[in-house]
């Protein structure tokens, strides 16, 4: 089936660097990438919407300065955390429609700003 | 405005008793639902959607319009059930899924 890997699994950073994320589909190409954040105990909310050759498409109250969104390719969507600070820390996954399996889902990033 | 609605945050349950986990949603137009079933160390995995009809590993979830539920049931827990559940419809302004906030199953041996 279809699968999108996700890199980095874990990461830790300073504050006031950047960090990349990065998720491939392996065996699809994906046209459109949804990037997720998940706190502890809460729900997945999604960030940003990502299409392929074009700018990313921000949910309310996420900074666009902040999360930059690169989808240069088909298969790959990166992104990139600028200036992190501790309460950037969070889980960020990567999905992708995958024709008629539905959503594939990266592994996860657990990002931690020390 | 859409939303999907898990009420219970843990369900813990013994080996070979029923299971049932309860997902309400709030949606203008046709729904398109799943459940995702996340292991421990694992990657959010599809379960089942609504469309399929079908069951996999036990589990059946029934899309009741009427009561706008998408409940998630196994007859007999097993322990290899022990995860996360999510339910997510499809309805996103980005064609994206919005996410319950997910229950944890533990099944007891």
């Amino acid at each position: 089936g279809a699968v999108v890997s996700q890199h980095p699994s874990r990461v830790i950073c300073k504050s006031g660097t950047s960090v990349k994320i990065e998720c491939r589909s392996l065996d699809f190409q994906a046209t459109t990438m949804f990037w997720y954040r998940q706190f502890p105990k809460q729900s997945l909310m999604l960030m940003a919407t990502s299409n392929e050759g074009s700018k990313a498409t921000y949910e309310q109250g996420v900074e666009k300065d902040k999360f930059l969104i690169n989808h240069a390719s088909l298969t790959l969507s990166t992104l990139t955390v600028t200036s992190a600070h501790p309460e950037d820390s969070s889980f960020y996954i990567c999905s992708a429609r995958s024709g008629t399996d539905g959503y594939t889902f990266g592994s996860g990033t657990r990002l931690t700003v020390v | 405005a859409q939303r999907v609605t898990q009420p219970e945050k843990l369900l813990s349950v013994f080996k070979g008793a029923p299971v049932e986990l309860k997902c309400n949603y709030s949606y203008s137009g046709s729904p398109e639902l799943f459940w995702y079933v996340q292991y421990s160390r694992q990657r959010l995995q599809l379960l089942l959607r609504h469309i399929s009809r079908e069951s996999i590993k036990g589990f059946t979830a029934d899309l009741n319009k009427g009561e706008t539920s998408f409940h998630l049931k196994k007859p007999f827990a097993q322990e290899e059930d022990s995860a996360m559940y999510y339910c997510a419809l499809h309805g996103g302004s980005q064609g994206n899924l919005i996410f319950g906030k997910g229950t944890k199953l533990s099944v007891k041996p």
